[in-house]
Protein backbone atom coordinates (compact mmCIF):
# COMPACT_ATOMS: atom_id res chain seq x y z
CA UNK A 1 0.00 0.00 0.00
CA UNK A 2 1.03 3.02 -0.41
CA UNK A 3 2.96 5.36 2.28
CA UNK A 4 3.30 9.07 3.01
CA UNK A 5 6.57 10.00 5.91
CA UNK A 6 6.75 13.02 7.31
CA UNK A 7 9.07 13.81 10.68
CA UNK A 8 7.71 13.01 13.61
CA UNK A 9 8.34 16.64 14.51
CA UNK A 10 9.77 19.89 13.98
CA UNK A 11 10.72 23.00 15.71
CA UNK A 12 11.00 26.46 14.43
CA UNK A 13 11.79 29.86 16.35
CA UNK A 14 9.32 32.30 16.50
CA UNK A 15 9.36 34.60 13.59
CA UNK A 16 11.17 32.35 11.29
CA UNK A 17 10.82 29.59 8.46
CA UNK A 18 9.19 26.34 9.34
CA UNK A 19 9.57 22.68 6.61
CA UNK A 20 7.56 20.19 7.32
CA UNK A 21 8.42 17.66 4.40
CA UNK A 22 6.08 14.51 3.26
CA UNK A 23 7.70 11.82 0.75
CA UNK A 24 6.26 9.05 -1.38
CA UNK A 25 7.38 6.78 -3.88
CA UNK A 26 6.37 8.69 -7.23
CA UNK A 27 4.48 11.61 -5.58
CA UNK A 28 5.33 14.18 -7.72
CA UNK A 29 2.40 11.79 -10.25
CA UNK A 30 0.22 13.08 -7.41
CA UNK A 31 -1.51 15.98 -5.67
CA UNK A 32 -0.48 16.55 -1.92
CA UNK A 33 -3.01 18.32 0.29
CA UNK A 34 -1.99 19.63 3.73
CA UNK A 35 -3.91 20.06 6.72
CA UNK A 36 -3.42 21.67 10.00
CA UNK A 37 -4.82 20.64 13.68
CA UNK A 38 -4.67 21.90 16.74
CA UNK A 39 -5.75 20.17 20.02
CA UNK A 40 -9.22 19.18 20.54
CA UNK A 41 -9.91 20.46 16.71
CA UNK A 42 -10.80 19.25 13.22
CA UNK A 43 -8.15 19.25 10.98
CA UNK A 44 -8.25 22.47 8.59
CA UNK A 45 -6.74 22.23 5.08
CA UNK A 46 -4.05 24.14 4.42
CA UNK A 47 -3.07 23.54 1.22
CA UNK A 48 -4.54 21.77 -1.69
CA UNK A 49 -3.36 20.60 -5.14
CA UNK A 50 -0.07 20.57 -4.09
CA UNK A 51 0.13 25.06 -3.95
CA UNK A 52 -2.72 25.87 -3.60
CA UNK A 53 -4.11 27.69 -0.28
CA UNK A 54 -7.81 28.12 0.17
CA UNK A 55 -9.64 31.15 1.24
CA UNK A 56 -8.90 32.57 4.71
CA UNK A 57 -5.82 30.64 5.16
CA UNK A 58 -2.75 32.79 5.80
CA UNK A 59 -0.27 33.85 2.68
CA UNK A 60 2.64 32.53 5.14
CA UNK A 61 1.76 29.18 4.46
CA UNK A 62 2.87 27.37 1.06
CA UNK A 63 3.15 24.36 -0.56
CA UNK A 64 5.80 22.71 -3.34
CA UNK A 65 7.07 19.43 -4.35
CA UNK A 66 10.26 18.53 -5.73
CA UNK A 67 11.16 14.58 -7.03
CA UNK A 68 9.81 11.74 -3.95
CA UNK A 69 8.68 14.94 -1.28
CA UNK A 70 6.17 17.70 -0.84
CA UNK A 71 6.73 20.31 1.20
CA UNK A 72 5.05 22.46 3.61
CA UNK A 73 6.44 26.21 4.61
CA UNK A 74 5.27 27.90 7.39
CA UNK A 75 6.78 31.36 7.04
CA UNK A 76 7.26 34.09 10.06
CA UNK A 77 5.88 31.23 12.13
CA UNK A 78 3.43 32.54 15.09
CA UNK A 79 2.97 30.15 18.08
CA UNK A 80 -1.20 30.12 17.10
CA UNK A 81 1.02 27.67 14.39
CA UNK A 82 1.67 24.99 16.73
CA UNK A 83 -0.69 22.25 16.15
CA UNK A 84 0.09 19.03 13.99
CA UNK A 85 0.41 18.68 10.00
CA UNK A 86 -0.55 15.99 7.97
CA UNK A 87 0.16 15.09 4.35
CA UNK A 88 -2.75 13.35 2.07
CA UNK A 89 -2.73 12.06 -1.48
CA UNK A 90 -5.56 10.47 -3.72
CA UNK A 91 -4.28 7.28 -4.38
CA UNK A 92 -5.93 6.75 -7.76
CA UNK A 93 -4.39 3.15 -8.84
CA UNK A 94 -5.60 1.60 -5.62
CA UNK A 95 -9.07 4.04 -5.14
CA UNK A 96 -7.20 5.39 -1.44
CA UNK A 97 -7.09 8.14 0.67
CA UNK A 98 -3.48 8.26 2.34
CA UNK A 99 -2.59 10.52 5.64
CA UNK A 100 0.81 10.73 6.54
CA UNK A 101 1.64 10.24 10.15
CA UNK A 102 1.80 14.20 11.29
CA UNK A 103 4.18 16.51 11.90
CA UNK A 104 4.31 18.08 15.28
CA UNK A 105 5.27 21.79 14.72
CA UNK A 106 6.84 23.45 17.77
CA UNK A 107 7.55 27.53 17.56
CA UNK A 108 9.84 27.96 20.53
CA UNK B 1 -22.23 27.43 4.05
CA UNK B 2 -20.76 23.90 4.11
CA UNK B 3 -21.58 22.22 7.37
CA UNK B 4 -21.22 18.67 8.48
CA UNK B 5 -22.01 16.81 11.60
CA UNK B 6 -21.41 13.71 13.36
CA UNK B 7 -23.64 11.74 15.51
CA UNK B 8 -24.00 8.14 17.06
CA UNK B 9 -23.08 6.42 20.44
CA UNK B 10 -20.11 7.87 22.29
CA UNK B 11 -19.78 3.94 23.76
CA UNK B 12 -20.38 0.58 22.15
CA UNK B 13 -19.21 -2.58 23.58
CA UNK B 14 -16.35 -4.65 21.99
CA UNK B 15 -18.21 -7.06 19.21
CA UNK B 16 -20.59 -4.53 18.93
CA UNK B 17 -21.61 -3.08 15.75
CA UNK B 18 -21.19 0.82 15.64
CA UNK B 19 -23.47 3.16 13.81
CA UNK B 20 -22.42 6.79 12.94
CA UNK B 21 -24.54 9.19 10.61
CA UNK B 22 -23.05 12.51 9.14
CA UNK B 23 -25.40 15.03 8.77
CA UNK B 24 -24.65 17.85 6.01
CA UNK B 25 -25.68 21.14 4.42
CA UNK B 26 -24.55 23.73 1.94
CA UNK B 27 -23.94 20.80 -0.43
CA UNK B 28 -25.97 17.70 -2.29
CA UNK B 29 -24.76 14.36 -2.93
CA UNK B 30 -27.06 14.24 -5.71
CA UNK B 31 -24.39 16.59 -7.27
CA UNK B 32 -21.79 15.82 -9.63
CA UNK B 33 -18.14 15.70 -8.26
CA UNK B 34 -19.58 15.44 -4.85
CA UNK B 35 -17.75 13.05 -2.10
CA UNK B 36 -18.00 12.74 1.50
CA UNK B 37 -15.74 10.55 3.46
CA UNK B 38 -15.19 8.86 7.19
CA UNK B 39 -11.71 9.59 8.90
CA UNK B 40 -11.14 8.36 12.63
CA UNK B 41 -8.08 9.27 14.74
CA UNK B 42 -7.49 7.28 17.88
CA UNK B 43 -5.96 9.35 20.70
CA UNK B 44 -2.68 10.80 20.06
CA UNK B 45 -2.74 8.72 16.93
CA UNK B 46 -3.21 9.75 13.08
CA UNK B 47 -5.52 9.91 10.84
CA UNK B 48 -6.82 7.11 9.02
CA UNK B 49 -8.78 7.14 6.70
CA UNK B 50 -11.85 4.68 6.62
CA UNK B 51 -14.67 4.96 3.57
CA UNK B 52 -15.90 7.21 1.08
CA UNK B 53 -19.07 7.46 -1.11
CA UNK B 54 -19.78 9.71 -4.24
CA UNK B 55 -22.55 11.30 -5.93
CA UNK B 56 -22.94 8.61 -8.72
CA UNK B 57 -22.77 5.62 -5.92
CA UNK B 58 -19.37 4.55 -6.35
CA UNK B 59 -17.71 3.51 -2.77
CA UNK B 60 -14.31 2.96 -1.69
CA UNK B 61 -13.11 1.54 1.23
CA UNK B 62 -9.94 1.40 3.52
CA UNK B 63 -8.47 -2.02 2.30
CA UNK B 64 -7.69 -3.02 5.53
CA UNK B 65 -11.13 -2.64 6.95
CA UNK B 66 -13.36 -3.06 3.83
CA UNK B 67 -15.07 -6.55 5.51
CA UNK B 68 -16.02 -4.31 8.62
CA UNK B 69 -17.60 -1.47 6.72
CA UNK B 70 -20.58 -0.47 5.39
CA UNK B 71 -20.78 3.44 3.91
CA UNK B 72 -24.55 4.34 2.33
CA UNK B 73 -26.45 7.54 1.93
CA UNK B 74 -29.47 8.90 2.00
CA UNK B 75 -30.01 12.22 -0.40
CA UNK B 76 -32.84 13.07 0.77
CA UNK B 77 -31.99 13.31 4.15
CA UNK B 78 -28.54 14.99 3.39
CA UNK B 79 -26.89 12.03 5.34
CA UNK B 80 -24.28 9.52 5.03
CA UNK B 81 -24.65 6.40 7.50
CA UNK B 82 -20.80 4.60 8.26
CA UNK B 83 -21.33 1.20 9.89
CA UNK B 84 -18.61 -0.81 11.55
CA UNK B 85 -18.88 -4.24 12.82
CA UNK B 86 -17.02 -6.67 15.32
CA UNK B 87 -16.13 -3.00 17.40
CA UNK B 88 -12.88 -3.76 19.57
CA UNK B 89 -10.92 -1.26 21.91
CA UNK B 90 -8.77 -0.31 19.22
CA UNK B 91 -11.53 1.16 17.35
CA UNK B 92 -11.64 4.13 20.22
CA UNK B 93 -11.15 6.90 18.51
CA UNK B 94 -12.75 10.20 16.95
CA UNK B 95 -14.46 9.66 13.77
CA UNK B 96 -14.66 12.54 11.52
CA UNK B 97 -16.90 13.06 8.51
CA UNK B 98 -15.70 15.41 5.51
CA UNK B 99 -16.61 16.10 2.51
CA UNK B 100 -13.76 15.19 -0.47
CA UNK B 101 -13.52 17.79 -3.37
CA UNK B 102 -12.19 16.97 -6.35
CA UNK B 103 -10.40 14.00 -8.49
CA UNK B 104 -7.32 15.20 -6.71
CA UNK B 105 -9.25 14.11 -3.39
CA UNK B 106 -9.06 16.99 -1.13
CA UNK B 107 -11.07 17.21 2.10
CA UNK B 108 -12.10 20.89 2.47
CA UNK B 109 -14.69 20.65 4.88
CA UNK B 110 -14.78 18.31 7.94
CA UNK B 111 -17.12 18.03 10.96
CA UNK B 112 -16.35 18.75 14.37
CA UNK B 113 -16.06 14.77 15.09
CA UNK B 114 -17.28 12.49 17.47
CA UNK B 115 -15.45 10.01 20.05
CA UNK B 116 -16.33 6.84 20.58
CA UNK B 117 -14.87 4.28 23.18
CA UNK B 118 -14.87 1.02 23.27
CA UNK B 119 -15.37 -1.02 26.58
CA UNK B 120 -17.24 -3.48 27.75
Amino acid sequence: SYELTQPLSVSVALGQTAIITCGGNNIGSKSVHWYQQKPGQAPVLVIYRDTNRPSGIPERFSGSKSGNTATLTVNRAQAGDEAHYYCQVWDSSVALVVFGGGTKLTVL
Amino acid sequence: QVTLRESGPALVKPTQTLTLTCTFSGFSLTTYGMRVTWVRQPPGKALEWLARIDWNDDIFYNTSLRTRLTISKDTSKNQVVLTMTNMDPVDTATYYCARLYDRTGYLDYWGQGTLVTVSS
